[in-house]
C-alpha cells in the first residue's frame, strides 16, 4: 500500500474508446500530479495541480483532460488515442511545494491503444 | 532539451560489491535532488535526496553526492544486494516549486 492507488493497472481501448484513469490518494497531500512513461524515455510530468488548481499542463495534446474534483482524487480522461500514446501512467502526490516534499507515486496504468 | 541526463542505461555489480549510479543536470535553478528506485509493474518509490546546501547525504546503504560545480550527483550503494536490482531515475527540482524533472533512468543489476 503506497498510498497513492491507481485504477485500473491494465487498459486496452481503441482509438475511437473514451476512458478514463482514476487515482487516488490517501496522504492527505495537496498536490496531485501526471507522469507519463514512454519506453526508453524519462518520466513525461503532463499536468500538476494545487489545491484542485491546475498549475501546470505541459503541452499535453487536448486528448488527454485531466480532472481534480478535490485534493485526493485525479482523474485523466482519454478519447480518440493514438498507438503512440500507448506507455505506462502514473500519479503522483505530495504536500505541496518547497524542499523536501517527495512525490509519492502510485502502481500506474499500463495503456494500450490498438 | 533534457534537463537531467543519466548516461548509462544498465548497470551491472556483484553482490557486496559498491553500485555508482550517475546523474548529470544542466539546469542551475536545479537545487534539490532526488533518487526514485522502480521495480516492474510497480511506480517509482522515492529513495534518498539532497539539497543543494550540502554535498552528501547518508542513509543506510545508500548515500548521494552532489558536485555542484559540476552539475553532477552520484548515488552509491555499499554492500549491493540482489533485492537492490531495479530501475533508479534520478530527479531535481527547484525550491519554488513542486514539479520533478526526471532523467532517463539506469538498469541496476546485482547478481548473487
Amino acid at each position: 500500500e503506497t498510498g497513492v492507488t491507481q485504477t485500473p493497472r491494465h487498459l486496452v481501448m481503441g482509438m475511437t474508446n473514451k476512458k478514463s484513469l482514476k487515482c487516488e490518494q490517501h496522504l492527505g497531500h495537496n498536490a496531485m500530479y501526471w507522469y507519463k512513461q514512454s519506453a526508453k524515455k524519462p518520466l513525461e510530468l503532463m499536468f500538476v495541480y494545487n489545491f484542485k488548481e491546475q498549475t501546470e499542463n505541459n503541452s499535453v495534446p487536448s486528448r488527454f483532460s485531466p480532472e481534480c474534483p478535490n485534493s485526493s482524487h485525479l482523474f485523466l480522461h482519454l478519447h480518440t488515442l493514438q498507438p503512440e500514446d500507448s506507455a505506462l501512467y502514473l500519479c503522483a502526490s505530495s504536500p505541496g511545494q518547497g524542499a523536501g516534499t517527495e512525490a509519492f507515486f502510485g502502481q500506474g496504468t499500463r495503456l494500450t491503444v490498438v | 532539451d533534457q534537463q537531467v541526463k543519466q548516461n548509462s542505461p544498465s548497470l551491472s555489480v556483484q553482490e557486496g560489491r559498491i553500485s555508482i549510479l550517475n546523474c548529470d543536470y544542466t539546469n542551475s535553478m536545479f537545487d534539490y535532488f532526488l533518487w526514485y528506485k522502480k521495480y516492474p509493474a510497480e511506480g517509482p518509490t522515492f529513495l534518498i535526496s539532497i539539497s543543494s546546501i550540502k554535498d552528501k547525504n547518508e542513509d543506510g546503504r545508500f548515500t548521494v553526492f552532489l558536485n555542484k560545480s559540476a552539475k553532477h550527483l552520484s548515488l552509491h550503494i555499499v554492500p549491493s544486494q540482489p533485492g537492490d536490482s531495479a530501475v533508479y531515475f534520478c530527479a531535481a527540482r527547484k525550491t519554488s516549486g513542486s514539479r520533478l524533472t526526471f532523467g532517463e533512468g539506469t538498469q541496476l543489476t546485482v547478481n548473487p
